[in-house]
C-alpha cells in the first residue's frame, strides 16, 4: 500500500539555519506529492506541492523537488525564522485515489531566536 | 481568507457515549473530509463526502462513525458510541472539486477528543 516516512523530531535549530526535512514515499503509479505546515492552534494548510518527476515546488523561501529515483520529496529552507516554528507534514495522493491523502507522522519544528 | 472552522475545539466524553464533531467547510466548496490523527501516529483519511454521499471511505470508518451536511453550511460526524482507542485529533477538510493534484484541501484546525 502507500506510505510516507518523514524524519521525527523535534527538529531544533536556531534563527537563519538550514533546514531539511526528509520525505520519502512508497506508492504505486504516480502519485502528486505535498507538504502541508501546521502552526500553532491552526489547521493545515498547504504548503507546495510537486505533480510530476523532478517538479519543484516552492513557497514563502521553502523548496521540496520530487525525485522519482530515491522516491522522495525532502523539504528545505536555506534561512529559518522564528516563525516558521510549526509542524511540517508530508503527505501523497495517488490518481486511484483522487480526494485522499496519505500522511506521513509530522515533524515538529523549533527555531529559537 | 475563507477558512474552515471546527467546533469544539476540545471534547471530553466518556467511554459510550455519542459525540458529534461539527465543521464548517468553506461556502462554495462542494467535496467534504475527515481525517484523524492519534497522539504521536500519523493523520489518517476517515472519509470523504459529496452531493450528500459517502465518495470514499477507510476501514478506519466503520458502523459507529457517519456523517451528516444537516443544513447548507455544516458538516458533522458523529460517533455512535464511543471507544477509548477513538481519542484523536480529528481533522475536517473541504476542497472546490474533486481532490486532485490540482485541487487544495483546506483543512480546519482540529478538534481533539479525548474517550476517558
Amino acid at each position: 500500500g502507500n506510505s510516507v516516512t518523514q524524519m521525527e523530531g523535534p527538529v531544533t535549530l536556531s534563527e537563519e539555519a538550514f533546514l531539511t526535512i526528509n520525505c520519502t514515499y512508497t506508492a504505486s503509479g504516480y502519485p502528486s506529492l505535498f507538504w502541508y505546515v501546521q502552526y500553532p492552534g491552526e489547521g493545515l494548510q498547504l504548503l507546495l506541492k510537486a505533480t510530476k518527476a523532478d517538479d519543484k515546488g516552492s513557497n514563502k523561501g521553502f523548496e521540496a523537488t520530487y525525485r522519482k529515483e530515491t522516491t522522495s520529496f525532502h523539504l528545505e529552507k536555506g534561512s529559518v525564522q522564528v516563525s516558521d516554528s510549526a509542524v511540517y507534514f508530508c503527505a501523497l495522493m495517488t490518481t486511484d485515489s483522487w480526494g485522499k491523502f496519505q500522511f506521513g507522522a509530522g515533524t515538529q519544528v523549533v527555531v529559537t531566536p | 481568507e475563507p477558512e474552515v472552522t471546527q467546533t469544539p475545539s476540545h471534547q471530553v466524553t466518556q467511554m459510550g457515549q455519542e459525540v458529534i464533531l461539527r465543521c464548517v467547510p468553506i461556502s462554495n466548496h462542494l467535496y467534504f473530509y475527515w481525517y484523524r490523527q492519534i497522539l504521536g501516529q500519523k493523520v489518517e483519511f476517515l472519509v470523504s463526502f459529496y452531493n450528500n454521499e459517502i465518495s470514499e471511505k477507510s476501514e478506519i470508518f466503520d458502523d459507529q462513525f457517519s456523517v451528516e451536511r444537516p443544513d447548507g453550511s455544516n458538516f458533522t460526524l458523529k460517533i455512535r458510541s464511543t471507544k477509548l482507542e477513538d481519542s484523536a485529533m480529528y481533522f475536517c477538510a473541504s476542497s472546490e472539486a474533486p481532490g486532485g493534484a490540482q485541487e487544495t484541501q483546506y483543512f480546519g484546525p482540529g478538534t481533539r477528543l479525548l474517550v476517558l
